[in-house]
């Protein structure tokens, strides 16, 4: 089946600084990534995804890359503010067969003022 | 638009009971998914219901079994709990296009823990 790893587990930044969240997935049928934030006390939230069909996709100070031939994906958020603390989850999944997601570990992202 | 709603949101059990949650998912959205939160294991695919047929199944034992009405609320049930089955409990429902692949919401899950 199919595994997903994140790195870093957690990662602190000054505000304004950029983070990157890093995924790699295992599963070449993959074409669904998207990234979930999760504050305390909350479900995970929908912040960005992206498909195989496009390199990278931008929402304002969140971007997300993606290498199918690394089998590789990217959280990039940029000017980052105290608000953006909370736990970030990538995920891959797969078109036509469902809504079955698989998630990574989590990176606890802490922007420190 | 009101989002996806579970209830109960905290449970306390005893081992050798049987539990069952519920899930509204969001109004139009036919596919309800379950998902396990833990420390250990992180977020793992419980099921998956569309058209109250079940879908998708992650590799989890028979005691967890679930179900969809016809209004697309979905329940899931665990038997004979154990410890390890302390856990948050999420609901994800997504409006369904093109067989999957779609934008999951989650609700704010159930806190379920067994003593």
């Amino acid at each position: 089946g199919e595994n997903v790893e994140q790195h870093p587990s957690t990662l602190s930044v000054q505000e304004g600084d950029s983070a990157v969240i890093k995924c790699t997935y295992s599963d070449s049928a993959s074409n669904y990534f998207p990234w979930y934030k999760q504050e305390l006390g909350k479900g995970p939230q929908l912040i960005i995804d992206i498909r195989s069909n496009v390199g990278e996709k931008k929402d304002q100070r969140i971007a997300v890359t993606l290498n199918k031939t690394a089998k590789h994906f990217s959280l990039h958020i940029t000017e980052t503010q105290p608000e953006d603390s909370a736990v970030y989850f990538c995920a891959a999944g797969r078109t036509g067969g469902g809504n079955k997601l698989t998630f990574g570990t989590g990176t606890q992202l802490k922007v420190e003022l | 638009k009101a989002g996806v709603t579970q209830t109960p949101r905290y449970l306390i059990k005893t081992r050798g009971q049987q539990v069952t949650l519920s899930c509204s998912p969001i109004s139009g959205h036919r596919s309800v998914s379950w998902y396990q939160q833990t420390p250990g294991q992180g977020l793992q695919f419980l099921f998956e219901y569309f058209s109250e047929t079940q879908r998708n199944k992650g590799n989890f034992p028979g005691r967890f079994s679930g179900r969809q009405f016809s209004n697309s609320r979905s329940e899931m049930n665990v038997s004979t709990l154990e410890l390890g089955d302390s856990a948050l409990y999420l609901c994800a429902s997504s409006l369904e296009l093109a067989g999957g692949g779609n934008e999951q919401f989650f609700g704010p899950g159930t806190r379920l823990t067994v003593l």
